[in-house]
Parts: structure tokens; C-alpha cells; sequence
């Protein structure tokens, strides 16, 4: 089993939608939450970072932390096609750097 | 320019010779990371560094060297290349033990 499951899609949705994007993890240690966006062909980009549990919003992107059910999630509203692109989750625990991601979910929103 | 680069960005080569995929940042990051991304992988962790002089290995370091005498600048080597070795080749940096940056990546072939 992975450290870090994330369901790959792809996922496609019409424009204006609500979007939630999600991942489980195993190890408890976790601490540190991260949402990067990979447009194609181009490097990931960090989206939204969250410590411990809690809700953190940014605009249209809103992250949660379960930390009680090891579940991460990611909610876009009023999606647009310029949030097409695949969606990675990232974590780590309180030591030295390593992040450990999901595999991606690959997002298609259309007009 | 400010930021994370890396090259060469495109690169075929021949299996059994050597490659060296370069990156550099402008932050002075302490910490540096090589991942490699394949379809169904996602993300995986090659080799980490905490400081110059300071490496680490990651989730499949198999086939790679990585060196860093300078803070900023973070080689990555494949001895002998093999086939099984055709990726996108990521860089990242980071100043703490969270938020990491993404170069670019490399579109590595392996013939």
C-alpha cells in the first residue's frame, strides 16, 4: 500500500463547477499538507500549504485536513478551463524536507 | 533571472552512456531535490540534499550520482544509462523542511 493514495481520473467537469479533489494517507506523522498544479509539459507549482488540521481558503481554492481520517482535500469553486491540469497532493512530517505525493489527478474542465 | 532552472530541458541519448542533467537556484534554498515523473508513478524522490557537501538517498537512487559543492547548483549523473531511465527529470529546492519549488524538468530518452 502507498503512503499516499490519490485517484488518478482523469476527471472532467463543465465549467462552473464545484471541483474536490482528494487523498488518503497512512502515516500519522504527517504534519505538513501541500496542493501543487502541474499544467502540461510544465514543472508543479504549489497551489495551497496547510499545517496540521483545518480549512485554509485562497480565492476559489478552498484545502481541508482530516487529520483524524488521514484524508486531504482540495475544492475548487466556479471552476474555469484554466484550471485544467493535474492536481498533485504532498505531505511530510516534521523532519528534513522529503515529500512524499499522490500520484495526481488529472483535471478537464470544460467551456 | 530569479528562480530554479534547468538543463539541458530536452535531451536524448544512448543507452549505456553517461548524462548529466544540471540545476540551479537563486534562493540560496539549503535543501535541493531530484524526482523523477512516469506515468502511474507520479513523483519519486532520487536523491536529496540538506546542505552542500550533504546527499542523501531517496525512493530509487538506483543508477544515479548526485554531488553538490556549491549551494546553489545540484548535478544530477546517470552513469550508464538505461532504458528504464526515459522520464521527466524534476528539480526542486526548498528552505525549509515543507514548501519545495519546481524547475522546468528535463524530458529525458534513452535509446
Amino acid at each position: 500500500q502507498k503512503e499516499v493514495e490519490q485517484d488518478p481520473g482523469p476527471l472532467s467537469v463543465p465549467e462552473g463547477a464545484i471541483v474536490s479533489l482528494n487523498c488518503t494517507y497512512s502515516n500519522s506523522a504527517f504534519q505538513y499538507f501541500m496542493w501543487y498544479r502541474q499544467y502540461s509539459r510544465k514543472g508543479p507549482e504549489l497551489l495551497m500549504y496547510t499545517y496540521s488540521s483545518g480549512n485554509k481558503e485562497d480565492g476559489r481554492f478552498t484545502a481541508q485536513v482530516d487529520k483524524s481520517s488521514k484524508y486531504i482535500s482540495l475544492f475548487i469553486r466556479d471552476s474555469q478551463p484554466s484550471d485544467s491540469a493535474t492536481y498533485l497532493c504532498a505531505m511530510t512530517d516534521n523532519q528534513g524536507g522529503k515529500l512524499i505525493f499522490g500520484q495526481g489527478t488529472e483535471l478537464s474542465v470544460k467551456p | 533571472d530569479a528562480g530554479i532552472t534547468q538543463s539541458p530541458r530536452y535531451k536524448i541519448t544512448e543507452t549505456g552512456r553517461q548524462v548529466t542533467l544540471m540545476c540551479h537556484q537563486t534562493w540560496s534554498h539549503s535543501y535541493m531535490f531530484w524526482y523523477r515523473q512516469d506515468l502511474g508513478h507520479g513523483l519519486r524522490l532520487i536523491y536529496y540534499s540538506a546542505a552542500a557537501d550533504i546527499t542523501d538517498k531517496g525512493e530509487v537512487p538506483d543508477g544515479y550520482v548526485v554531488s553538490r559543492s556549491k549551494t546553489e547548483n545540484f548535478p544530477l549523473t546517470l552513469e550508464s544509462a538505461t532504458r528504464s531511465q526515459t522520464s521527466v527529470y524534476f528539480c526542486a529546492s526548498s528552505a525549509g523542511a515543507d514548501t519545495q519549488y519546481f524547475g522546468p524538468g528535463t524530458r529525458l530518452t534513452v535509446l
